[in-house]
């Protein structure tokens, strides 16, 4: 089956550091990648996504490359605020099979000032 | 667009009472979800329509009863609370597509305490 692993947190970085979130994948077909970020007490919110093979997807200055030949996704920001704290998801889909998405378990990510 | 809405937000239930959680969307979106967070668990699927009309078990079904009422509503009924069902509650939709797996909307969620 599909599954998507992804590091774990928390990860703690102070403002204006380099933030990298590693997630692979594997999946029966062709899927679509996606990062939610969830800000706490609120619900998961679409950051970025990318649907084919070398895409980047790109958002509030993340990033993410769908690269097929490592079957990775890795979420990165050049310089993280503190009001980037919040709780990221790496999840994949893929068209024309089951509806369900595979979520990874989500990496907590912490910036202190 | 309200996008996701879910109610209540917030709700503390004794054992053994039953309650129903509401979602409705907007989008008009093909497939509905129902998931539960608990911490150090990540998102786990109760139960999902993928169109008006079906329903189907996810990962943790026990304990809980869906009814998609029409296109925009999506409710999930608890029949008899139990503890182990204190949890954070968010329904998701997302437009169904051939050609391309398209993202999911969520709601902002209901947190359910049961006594």
């Amino acid at each position: 089956g599909d599954s998507v692993t992804q590091m774990e947190g928390p990860v703690t970085l102070s403002e204006e550091a380099f933030l990298t979130i590693n997630c692979t994948y594997t999946a029966t077909g062709y899927p679509s990648l996606f990062w939610y970020v969830q800000y706490p007490g609120e619900g998961l919110q679409l950051l970025l996504k990318a649907t084919k093979a070398d895409d980047k997807g790109s958002n509030k200055g993340f990033e993410a490359t769908y690269r097929k030949e490592t079957t990775s996704f890795h979420l990165e920001k050049g310089s993280v605020q503190v009001s980037d704290s919040a709780v990221y998801f790496c999840a994949l889909g893929v068209s024309g099979g089951s509806y369900i998405p595979t979520f990874g378990r989500g990496t907590s990510l912490i910036v202190h000032p | 667009n309200a996008g996701v809405t879910q109610t209540p937000k917030f709700q503390v239930l004794k054992t053994g009472q039953s309650m129903t959680l509401q979602c409705a969307q907007d989008m008009n979106h093909n497939s509905m979800y129902w998931y539960r967070q608990d911490p150090g668990m990540g998102l786990r699927l109760i139960y999902y329509s993928a169109s008006e009309g079906t329903t189907d078990k996810g990962e943790v079904p026990n304990g809980y009863n869906v009814s998609r009422l029409n296109k925009r509503e999506f409710s999930l009924r608890l029949e008899s609370a139990a503890p182990s069902q204190t949890s954070v509650y968010f329904c998701a939709s997302s437009e169904a597509s051939l050609a391309v797996y398209n993202e999911q909307f969520f709601g902002p969620g209901t947190r359910l305490t049961v006594l």
